[in-house]
Parts: structure tokens; C-alpha cells; sequence
């Protein structure tokens, strides 16, 4: 089992709608938690970090279920400039070891 | 501005080659890191340094060397031994251990 999963997707979400997806994470010690977002070809870049009581940026809502370890990310009103792979990232350890997902793949729709 | 320089953004390389590539932070960050990222996996730790003149392997170092002798540079050196070098490279750093990390603009590497 991998460590940090993630549905690849594509998501295919019409322009304006609602998309949620979750990452699950296997190691019970995981500290911090995180989601990136990655255009095409380009390089991840944070998108938010991922509190325990839940958070909110925007369109942009992330959980954390810690007793199903798993996070998930809510994308409001979706624009097509939200298109993207977004990964979660877990991080655990003494030195802060970064665990990454492949990624999900949202495709927003005229 | 701050952040992280990778070069080149593509290189292109014969098997059997070594090739280096770069990567420079100008924010003043300790930790530094190589990730390589193949297509629907996640990215795989290379090797990290977490402050000048130390280094560690991650999850796949075996056919990579890094060097950090200076605080702002990271460079990778891809070697020959490497058996499935073309991929794509990104460097990244942050500021501690409870910071999320910061990527360069990563560098996609092709050997045939």
C-alpha cells in the first residue's frame, strides 16, 4: 500500500460547480499536512496547508480526519484557472520527511 | 524577489553521460532538497542537505551525488550508473522543519 494515495482522476467539473476530493495517508504518526497545486508541466506550488480543525482560503476548503487519516480539499465555484493536479503532502519524522502524492487531476469545463 | 533557480529548464543528454544540474536559492533557506517526478507517480525523494557540507540520501539516491558547499547551491550530478535518468528534476528548499517546502521551476531532463 502507498503511502500517501490520492484518486488520479480527471475530475471533469463544469465551470461554477463544487469538487471535492480526498488523500489518504497510512502513517497514524503524520505531523502536518498539506496541498500543492501543479499546473502542466510545471512546478508544485503551495496551494494551502491543512489545520486540524479544518480551513478555508477563498473557494478553498481543506479537512483532516485524523481518526480515517485521511485530508480532503473543496473547490467552490470552480473557475477554469483551477485546473490543475493537486497533490497532497504528508509530513512526518524528526527531520520533517515530506511524503507526496501523485496527485489529482481536476479539469474545469466551459 | 526570493526564491529557487534551477538550470537549464531542458537537457538533453547521451547515455553513459554525466550531466549536472543547478540550484540556487537566494532565500537564505538551510534545507535543500532533489526531487525527481515520473509521470503519475508522486515525487521521489533524491538526496537532502539540511545545512552546509552535509548531505543525505533520500529514497532513490543510487546513481546520483549531490554537493552543498555553499548555503545557496544544491547542484545534482546525474550519473552514467543511473538506469532511468529522463525524468523530471526539481530542487526545493524551506525555511525549517514545520515549513512547507518551495520549488524551482524544475529542470526536464532527456538522456537517449
Amino acid at each position: 500500500r502507498k503511502e500517501v494515495e490520492q484518486d488520479p482522476g480527471p475530475f471533469n467539473v463544469p465551470e461554477g460547480a463544487t469538487v471535492a476530493f480526498n488523500c489518504t495517508y497510512s502513517n497514524s504518526a503524520s505531523q502536518s499536512f498539506f496541498w500543492y497545486r501543479q499546473d502542466c508541466r510545471k512546478e508544485p506550488k503551495l496551494l494551502m496547508s491543512v489545520y486540524s480543525s479544518g480551513n478555508e482560503d477563498g473557494r478553498f476548503t481543506a479537512q483532516l480526519n485524523r481518526a480515517s487519516q485521511y485530508i480532503s480539499l473543496l473547490i467552490r465555484d470552480s473557475k477554469l484557472s483551477d485546473s490543475a493536479t493537486y497533490l497532497c503532502v504528508v509530513k512526518w519524522g524528526s527531520w520533517g520527511k515530506l511524503q507526496f502524492g501523485a496527485g489529482t487531476q481536476v479539469v474545469v469545463t466551459p | 524577489d526570493g526564491g529557487i533557480t534551477q538550470s537549464p529548464k531542458y537537457l538533453f543528454r547521451k547515455e553513459g553521460q554525466n550531466v549536472t544540474l543547478s540550484c540556487e536559492q537566494n532565500l537564505n533557506h538551510d534545507a535543500m532538497y532533489w526531487y525527481r517526478q515520473d509521470p503519475g507517480q508522486g515525487l521521489r525523494l533524491i538526496y537532502y542537505s539540511q545545512i552546509v557540507n552535509d548531505f543525505q540520501k533520500g529514497d532513490i539516491a543510487e546513481g546520483y551525488s549531490v554537493s552543498r558547499e555553499k548555503k545557496e547551491s544544491f547542484p545534482l550530478t546525474v550519473t552514467s550508473a543511473q538506469k532511468n535518468p529522463t525524468a523530471f528534476y526539481l530542487c526545493a528548499s524551506r525555511a525549517d522543519y514545520n515549513s512547507p517546502l518551495h520549488f524551482g521551476n524544475g529542470t526536464r531532463l532527456t538522456v537517449t
